[in-house]
């Protein structure tokens, strides 16, 4: 059965900083990932999708990677703001399922 | 504009009373799906459809019902609510079976009592 972990849970980073959340996955039989951001009591958006034969996607100061082999994608995120606040959600489709990790909470300070 | 829209967005009802959570998109996707948040477990699958007439369970289907008459609308059934459904719901769709990028409807918070 496929387990998404992602670490850590939370993070808190002064403004400006660069980061990386980290996503890992058990099965290496995905279709792709798919990165969203969650802010507080509202939907998901979605950030970046990447296609099981692709190796790294980039919007603007947001890149994320794949490596299938090793079951591990990051989301590397420039120059941080506090408007990037909020809790980023990895999930990797397998047939017809989406399977979601736990969220890494972002804090970005001014 | 593109979007996926969730009725209601506030729901409470009592154990055992029917409900339908409506869901529909403007996309022409053919895949749709809904998914309930729990704080602590997360964002877990309950069913998801591939196209108009093809249904299959997710993770946590248990007490739900789904049905896919038309493309753009995929319900959520609830025949006998129990205060374990108390969640936040959200639907989403997709092109290509769900291959691409999946769009979120806002959620729709069920309380149960």
């Amino acid at each position: 059965k496929q387990e998404v972990t992602q670490i850590p849970a939370a993070l808190s980073v002064p403004e400006g900083e660069n980061l990386v959340l980290n996503c890992s996955f058990t099965d290496s039989a995905i279709y792709n990932l798919q990165w969203f951001r969650q802010d507080p009591g509202k939907g998901l958006t979605s950030l970046l999708l990447i296609q099981s034969s692709q190796r790294e996607q980039t919007s603007g100061r947001l890149n994320a990677s794949l490596d299938k082999s090793s079951g591990r994608s990051t989301l590397y995120i420039a120059a941080s703001q506090p408007g990037d606040s909020a809790t980023y959600l990895c999930a990797v489709r397998n047939t017809g399922k989406l399977i979601f990790g736990q969220g890494t909470t972002l804090q970005v300070k001014p | 504009e593109a979007q996926v829209t969730q009725n209601p967005r506030y729901l409470i009802t009592v154990t055992g009373k029917k409900l339908t959570v409506t869901c529909s998109q403007n996309m022409n996707h053919e895949y749709m799906s809904w998914y309930r948040q729990d704080p602590g477990l997360g964002l877990r699958q309950i069913y998801y459809s591939m196209n108009v007439e093809v249904t299959d369970k997710g993770d946590v289907p248990e007490g739900y019902k789904v049905s896919r008459k038309e493309k753009r609308n995929f319900p959520l059934i609830l025949e006998s609510p129990s205060p374990n459904q108390t969640s936040l719901y959200f639907c989403a769709s997709s092109l290509y079976g769900g291959l691409l990028e999946q769009y979120f409807g806002p959620g729709t918070r069920l309380t149960v009592t």
